[in-house]
């Protein structure tokens, strides 16, 4: 498997513009996270799926932060309006509730974003 | 609720000599707890996992921790460094609701020849 895929991996966007990054889980996985992660505030969990379903998202910073999982195969985290704090790495982990994977999230290369 | 802290934000050893990062978790119930390391600019990639089996877990590349629920600690130690364990390792502890987890703030661990 090719694990958990992410597109872009690096993104530069002017403040004020619309930013959407992208998720392949690995296939067969039910639960899908979006983390975000800063020098200041470490990792932090901002929503997570599971069956495609949205299960929490008080992580999510504000409205200006939304998350689809459109089918098993893709999840979309859109900013819009983006901001300079918005700058952090983003990374997206998947995870099965088959026994033998139970909890361990395999997490993808992330996606860098800045924002100017 | 359950967290975990990590006592450490940076550790710094010499290569070949004994590896200790510390962690402590809070759980009000039997927790599942893992350690991941992130190499600069990759991802997260898991190192092990205790989930109440064996208290001794072994992980890749020499790397072991153990879990002591009279001390609620799950120290990550590895015998012997290697330049490529320089990395921010993050102790993790199962969360409240489903699958998500609880991170640590992590540790810096270095590696000086």
């Amino acid at each position: 498997d090719a694990g958990v895929i992410q597109s872009p991996r690096h993104e530069v966007t002017e403040m004020g513009q619309e930013v959407t990054l992208r998720c392949k889980p690995i296939s067969g996985h039910d639960y899908l996270f979006w983390y975000r992660q800063t020098m200041m505030r470490g990792l932090e969990l901002l929503i997570y799926f599971n069956n495609n379903v949205p299960i929490d998202d008080s992580g999510m910073p504000e409205d200006r932060f939304s998350a689809k999982m459109p089918n098993a195969s893709f999840s979309t985290l859109k900013i819009q309006p983006s901001e300079p704090r918005d700058s952090a790495v983003y990374f997206c982990a998947s995870s099965s509730t088959s026994p033998a994977y139970q909890e361990t999230q395999y997490f993808g290369p992330g996606t860098r974003l800045l924002v100017l | 609720a359950q967290s975990v802290t990590q006592l450490d934000s940076h550790v710094s050893v010499s290569e070949g000599t004994p590896v200790l990062l510390r962690c402590n978790y809070s759980s009000s119930y039997s927790p599942s707890l893992f350690w991941y390391v992130q190499h600069p600019n990759k991802g997260l990639q898991l190192l092990l996992k205790y989930t109440s089996a064996a208290t001794l877990v072994k992980g890749i590349n020499g790397f072991e921790a153990e879990f002591k629920k009279s001390e609620t600690s799950f120290h990550l130690t590895k015998p012997s460094a290697h330049m490529s364990d320089a990395a921010e390792y993050f102790c993790v502890v199962s969360g409240n609701s489903g699958y998500a987890l609880n991170f640590g703030k992590g540790t810096s661990l270095l590696v000086t020849p």
